[in-house]
């Protein structure tokens, strides 16, 4: 079956730090891969997103690229703020009867100190 | 106004108990989904509907039931909670033509004691 492996949080670092959330998943056809972002007290919202292999999504400075190869997608934003501490979930769809069904990773909890 | 509501926001609730959760869309959304997330495990999926007369079970539908009473409404029902059922609950709703892209509510603590 299909599943998505998120690194452990949290993970700490000093606004303007540069940020990395790993992310690989295991998928028996050809996915489209989603971040999505929760802030403190709030449903999740979607961040970015990526259809096909080499696809690169991007948003607020946030960016990842579908690495089919190497079945990745990794977050990454160069300078973090203090106001994007949240909780960051990677998800793949598979196009199939269960279109529109994400699978989601655990979710890596992000705190961004001043 | 929010486009995707949940009521109660927070439930406390005694074994045995049926309770249901309410969620309400106004953005016109074909696609309702429901959802729980726990600790470490991120979200799962319960029950989802791509219309009204269209209802499908998740992944961890045991123990759960919907109703989809119309296009904006979709409520998830308990019929005899159980500790193992406390959970922060999320609605969420999307259109068929974008499905990935899923509009979340704000969220329902659920505690069952």
């Amino acid at each position: 079956g299909n599943s998505v492996t998120q690194m452990e949080g949290p993970v700490t670092l000093s606004e303007e730090a540069f940020l990395t959330i790993n992310c690989t998943y295991t998928a028996t056809g050809y996915p489209s891969l989603f971040w999505y972002v929760q802030y403190p007290g709030e449903g999740l919202q979607l961040l970015l997103k990526a259809t096909k292999a080499d696809d690169k999504g991007s948003n607020k400075g946030f960016e990842a690229t579908y690495r089919k190869e190497t079945t990745s997608f990794h977050l990454e934003k160069g300078s973090v703020q203090v106001s994007e501490s949240a909780v960051y979930f990677c998800a793949l769809s598979e196009r199939s009867d269960s279109w529109g069904k994400l699978q989601f990773g655990a979710g890596t909890q992000v705190v961004v100190t001043p | 106004d929010a486009d995707v509501t949940q009521t109660p926001r927070n439930r406390i609730t005694k074994t045995g108990k049926r309770i249901m959760l309410e969620c309400s869309q106004t953005k016109g959304h074909d696609r309702m989904y429901w959802y729980r997330q726990d600790p470490g495990l991120g979200l799962r999926l319960i029950y989802y509907s791509f219309d009204v007369k269209d209802i499908n079970k998740g992944e961890i539908s045991d123990g759960y039931s919907v109703s989809r009473q119309a296009q904006a409404k979709f409520s998830l029902s308990l019929e005899s909670a159980i500790p193992n059922q406390t959970a922060l609950y999320f609605c969420a709703t999307s259109v068929t033509g974008a499905p990935e892209t899923q509009y979340f509510g704000p969220g329902t603590r659920l505690l069952v004691l």
